[in-house]
């Protein structure tokens, strides 16, 4: 069973445009929602990440919005660019790591 | 330089020859974990570690053991491996005021045949 369901699969936007990923939870035990980038070859690296009780967090072009009552959270990335293009993966913490199924993002110039 | 290194990084097996991937940390990170990554379903938990001699079953343990003897290995084991243990393995460490911010290895891809 799929703790932390992400959507969509995949992405493709134009350069500019403001793709957004969707995660979902149930377990309300989660206390720490990360969201982790990946490029083809290599290992998953940490992008950004918030807190239940924050609704909204921005860092650079990235921004994270949480809505506790729905338990959803989502990323937004501003002024998409092409170097952009790599696997996202939500996930959501309480001791045991879980992660979303991953969207893969095309970013076209 | 910070890492998590993984040995080796490519693997081509048969069923049932055990086998080992190490993992190491130079973080002095107390908290380190194994994922599979498959097409479709993203990265799940095998096994992590809080600390030395400290290991708990993620949500895919079956087919693989793990040992913390020391707090910089974390070595991932497969006694008899299958061919659905054909996937795309990553260490990861934590540790500190930012226990849940994981730094990743470069990952091992295994195939069983």
């Amino acid at each position: 069973q799929q703790q932390v369901k992400q959507s969509p699969q995949s992405l493709i936007v134009q350069k500019g445009g403001i793709p957004i990923i969707n995660c979902a939870y149930e377990n309300t035990a989660f206390d720490y929602f990360p969201w982790y980038q990946q490029f083809p070859g290599k290992g998953p690296a940490l992008l950004i990440a918030i807190r239940p009780d924050v609704s909204e967090k921005k860092e650079g072009r990235f921004t994270i919005s949480f809505n506790k009552s729905a338990k959803q959270f989502s990323l937004h990335i501003m002024d998409s660019q092409p170097g952009d293009s790599a696997t996202y993966f939500c996930a959501a913490i309480s001791g045991q790591f879980y992660f979303g199924t991953g969207t893969s993002l095309t970013v076209i110039p | 330089e910070a890492q998590v290194t993984q040995n080796p990084r490519y693997l081509i097996t048969v069923t049932g020859k055990k086998l080992t991937v190490t993992c190491s940390q130079n973080m002095n990170h107390e908290y380190m974990s194994w994922y599979r990554q498959d097409p479709g379903l993203g990265l799940r938990q095998i096994y992590y570690s809080m600390n030395v001699e400290v290991t708990d079953k993620g949500d895919v343990p079956e087919g693989y053991k793990v040992s913390r003897k020391e707090k910089r290995n974390f070595p991932l084991i497969l006694e008899s491996p299958s061919p659905n243990q054909t996937s795309l393995y990553f260490c990861a460490s934590s540790g500190g005021a930012v226990w849940n911010e994981q730094f990743f290895g470069p990952g091992t891809r295994l195939t069983v045949l």
